[in-house]
C-alpha cells in the first residue's frame, strides 16, 4: 500500500526557534499534499493544501507567513513552523493524495509531535 | 464551515460486543466519507470508505452505513477486541484532490 512517512516523529525546541517537518511518499507521487493540526482529545483540523510547484492554500485563521509550506517535488512536501511558540505545540500530520486524477482515498503519514518550550 | 459531528464522544463496550459509532455530516455536497482509527500518538489509519452511490459497505468485522436523507453515517464493529480501542473518526469530502474534513472522534474503549 501506500506509505507516507514524517520526519522527526518528534521534536523539542525553544520558543522563537524555527523547526521544519517533512512529509514524504515513498512509494508514489503525490501531486496534492494536506497539512493538518492536532492538538489533545481534539480532532484534525486542516492547515493548508500544498500543491506541487505551487503555492500553498491555507485555511481561514493559518498564518501563511507562521506556517511556511513547500510542496517543491512530486514525493516531498515540508511545513517549517517559524518563531515557534508555545501555543504552537501539537501534533502535525500530513496526509498524500494518489496519483489517480479521480482518486479520493488519502494517505496519512504517522505525525509529527512538535513542543515548544 | 460546515464540519462533521459526531452524536457521541466516547463509547465503552465489553469484548465481544458489538459497536456502533455514529456521525453527523452537514455536507450535503459531500459524496465520499471515510472512517478512520487513530492510536495514541500515531496518524489517522484508513478503515473503510463509502461512496455516496452506495448505502451499506463491508469489510473485515466492520460495516459502514450511509443515510443520505438524514446525513447520517456509522461504523459498525462486529465482535470488538481489546485492539479495538482508539479514537474514531469520520471524514467527509466533496471533491477529488480537496481535503477530508474530518468529525471531533469518539473514544472506544474496549474492556476485557
Amino acid at each position: 500500500g501506500a506509505v507516507v512517512s514524517q520526519h522527526p516523529s518528534w521534536v523539542i525546541c525553544k520558543s522563537g526557534t524555527s523547526v521544519k517537518i517533512e512529509c514524504r511518499s515513498l512509494d508514489f507521487q503525490a501531486t496534492t499534499m494536506f497539512w493538518y493540526r492536532q492538538f489533545p482529545k481534539q480532532s484534525l483540523m486542516l492547515m493548508a493544501t500544498s500543491n506541487e510547484g505551487s503555492k500553498a492554500t491555507y485555511e481561514q485563521g493559518v498564518e501563511k507567513d507562521k506556517f511556511l509550506i513547500n510542496h517543491a517535488s512530486l514525493t516531498l512536501s515540508t511545513l517549517t513552523v517559524t518563531s515557534a511558540h508555545p501555543e504552537d505545540s501539537s501534533f502535525y500530520i500530513c496526509s498524500a493524495k494518489g496519483g489517480l486524477a479521480g482518486g479520493r482515498e488519502q494517505f496519512f503519514g504517522p505525525g509529527t509531535r512538535l513542543t515548544v518550550l | 464551515g460546515e464540519s462533521v459531528g459526531l452524536h457521541l464522544p466516547t463509547l465503552s463496550v465489553q469484548e465481544g460486543d458489538n459497536s456502533i459509532i455514529n456521525c453527523a455530516y452537514s455536507n450535503s455536497a459531500s459524496d465520499y466519507f471515510i472512517w478512520y482509527k487513530q492510536e495514541s500518538g500515531k496518524g489517522p489509519q484508513f478503515i473503510i470508505d463509502i461512496r455516496s452511490n452506495m448505502d451499506k459497505r463491508q469489510g473485515q468485522r466492520v460495516t459502514v452505513l450511509l443515510n443520505k436523507t438524514v446525513k447520517h453515517l456509522s461504523l459498525q464493529i462486529a465482535a470488538t477486541q481489546p485492539g479495538d480501542s482508539a479514537v474514531y473518526f469520520c471524514a467527509e469530502n466533496y471533491q477529488a484532490g480537496t481535503a477530508l474534513i474530518f468529525g471531533k472522534g469518539t473514544t472506544l474503549s474496549v474492556s476485557s
